[in-house]
């Protein structure tokens, strides 16, 4: 069974800063790997989107790599806002298991002002 | 973008009823439909896996007789929480995958369950 995993649990860092969660997973049998932003109480927001076959995918000040090989994914995000304080999950769809995704256990951001 | 609703947003319910949540895709159907629990500060898991026109499949450990799945359309599935207990409160969240060729997933809001 596919097991994914995020480090770190939470992460503080002052505005401006740049900054990389991680997302490990054991099967890198997968279709892709998909990055959401939940805020306090809510929903999921679907933040980037990686193929199987792609190396990275861009959105504004997000880039997310992905390297199969290794089950790694990064999600990078440039001159973090305050706006930007949520909790990050990824998102792993392995091959063998339909349209199942397995999810991380998330990073929890807060970007000081 | 493809829409997927749920309604209630939030529902109190008490200790011994039964609490019915809809998860709906707006714009698209959807042949399948996942359930998510979410307890506070954890990550999703996957309840079950909601498929039209048959029997839901549960994950392990997940009650088939507590949690009912009916997938009633191409575009509804509901989830029917019975006999709540006040271990059952929770975040519920419904997604739908994607009918193209992206295949991500698209997630409803969430609904917020109390039982008291």
């Amino acid at each position: 069974k596919q097991e994914v995993t995020q480090i770190p649990a939470a992460l503080s860092v002052p505005e401006g800063e740049n900054l990389v969660l991680n997302c490990s997973f054991t099967d890198s049998a997968i279709y892709n790997l998909q990055w959401f932003r939940q805020d306090p109480g809510k929903g999921l927001t679907s933040l980037l989107l990686i193929q199987s076959s792609q190396r990275e995918q861009t959105s504004g000040r997000l880039n997310a790599s992905l390297d199969k090989s290794s089950g790694r994914s990064t999600l990078y995000i440039a001159a973090s806002q305050p706006g930007d304080s949520a909790t990050y999950l990824c998102a792993a769809r392995p091959v063998d298991t339909g349209n199942q995704f397995y999810f991380g256990t998330g990073t929890s951001l807060t970007v000081i002002p | 973008g493809a829409v997927v609703s749920q309604h209630p947003s939030w529902v109190i319910c008490k200790s011994g009823t039964s609490v019915k949540i809809e998860c709906r895709s707006l714009d698209f159907q959807a042949t399948t439909m996942f359930w998510y629990r979410q307890f506070p500060k954890q990550s999703l898991m996957l309840m079950a896996t909601s498929n039209e026109g048959s029997k839901a499949t549960y994950e392990q450990g997940v009650e088939k007789d507590k949690f009912l799945i009916n997938h009633a359309s191409l575009t509804l599935s509901t989830l029917t929480v019975t006999s709540a207990h006040p271990e059952d409160s929770s975040f519920y969240i419904c997604s739908a995958p994607s009918q193209g060729a992206l295949l991500g997933q698209y997630f409803g809001p969430g609904t917020r369950l109390t039982v008291t």
